[in-house]
C-alpha cells in the first residue's frame, strides 16, 4: 500500500526558506491531489495548498498564495512544498496527504487524504 | 462563509454517546469527511462522504447530515476514542478546495 515518507526537522531563521519533501512508495500517486497541512503546536490543521503531479496543477489556500510553491517529481514519486519569508508563526509540523482511495471520493469532491506522512517539524527561530 | 465551526470540546463517560457537529455554509452544497487525530500521531480518516465509514473503522462510529451541518457520533464510547476530532470538506477547485473545521477535543471521562 501507498506510503508516504516525509523528510527531517528544519530549523530555519525568520526571512528564510524552507523545502520539505515527502516521497511516496508502494502504488502510483501521480495522477491523485497531493496536498500540505500544517499544525501549529497546540493548534488545528491548516490546508496549505495541493498539486495533482500528472497535470503540474497547483492549488492554494488564500492565506499562502504567493509564498509557497509546490512541486513534485514524478521520475521519483516526490512532491516538495517550498515556503519563503518564514515568521516565527511559521513553526509548525507539515504534513503531506493523499486520497488514495478512490470510492471515498463523491459529488465532486474527496476527503483531503486517507494516507497521510508523519510530519515534519519546522521551527523558526533565531 | 468558507469556515466550518466545531465545539472546541466535549466530554463523555465510557459507554456514552458522543456527538460532535461541525457547520458551515459549504456543507450545504459539498460532502464532509472526518478525521481522528490523537496525541503525536497524523490524522486518522473515519468518515468519508458525511455518512461511511472506511474499513476498518468500529461500527461505533457514525455520521449524519442535514443542511449546513454534519455530526459525528460515537455510541457506545471506549477510553481509545480520546482524541482531537476534524471535519473537512472544500468546494473541489482553487482556494476553496480544502477546509477544516475548528476541531473538537473528546475527553473521556
Amino acid at each position: 500500500q501507498v506510503q508516504l515518507v516525509q523528510s527531517g526537522t528544519e530549523v530555519k531563521q525568520p526571512g528564510s526558506s524552507v523545502r520539505v519533501s515527502c516521497k511516496a512508495s508502494g502504488g502510483t500517486v501521480s495522477s491523485h491531489t497531493l496536498s500540505w497541512v500544517r499544525q501549529a503546536p497546540g493548534q488545528g490543521l491548516e490546508w496549505i495548498g495541493a498539486i495533482i503531479p500528472v497535470l503540474g496543477a497547483t492549488y492554494f489556500a488564500q492565506k499562502f498564495q504567493g509564498r509557497v510553491t509546490i512541486t513534485a517529481d514524478e521520475s521519483t514519486s516526490t512532491a516538495y512544498m517550498e515556503m519563503s519569508s518564514l515568521r516565527y508563526e511559521d513553526t509548525a509540523l507539515y504534513y503531506c496527504a493523499i486520497p488514495i482511495t478512490r470510492r471515498y471520493c463523491g459529488g465532486g469532491t474527496c476527503p483531503l487524504g486517507d494516507v497521510w506522512g508523519k510530519g515534519t517539524t519546522v521551527i523558526v527561530s533565531s | 462563509s468558507y469556515e466550518l465551526t466545531q465545539p472546541p470540546s466535549v466530554s463523555v463517560s465510557p459507554g456514552q454517546t458522543a456527538r460532535i457537529t461541525c457547520s458551515g455554509d459549504v456543507l450545504a452544497k459539498h460532502h464532509a469527511y472526518w478525521y481522528q487525530q490523537k496525541a503525536g500521531q497524523a490524522p486518522l480518516l473515519v468518515m468519508y462522504r458525511d455518512t461511511e465509514r472506511p474499513s476498518g473503522i468500529p461500527e461505533r462510529f457514525s455520521g449524519s447530515s442535514s443542511g449546513s451541518t454534519v455530526m459525528l457520533t460515537i455510541t457506545g464510547v471506549q477510553a481509545e476514542d480520546a482524541a482531537d476530532y476534524y471535519c473537512q470538506s472544500g468546494e473541489g477547485s482553487g482556494t476553496s478546495l480544502y477546509v477544516f473545521g475548528t476541531g473538537t477535543k473528546v475527553t473521556v471521562l
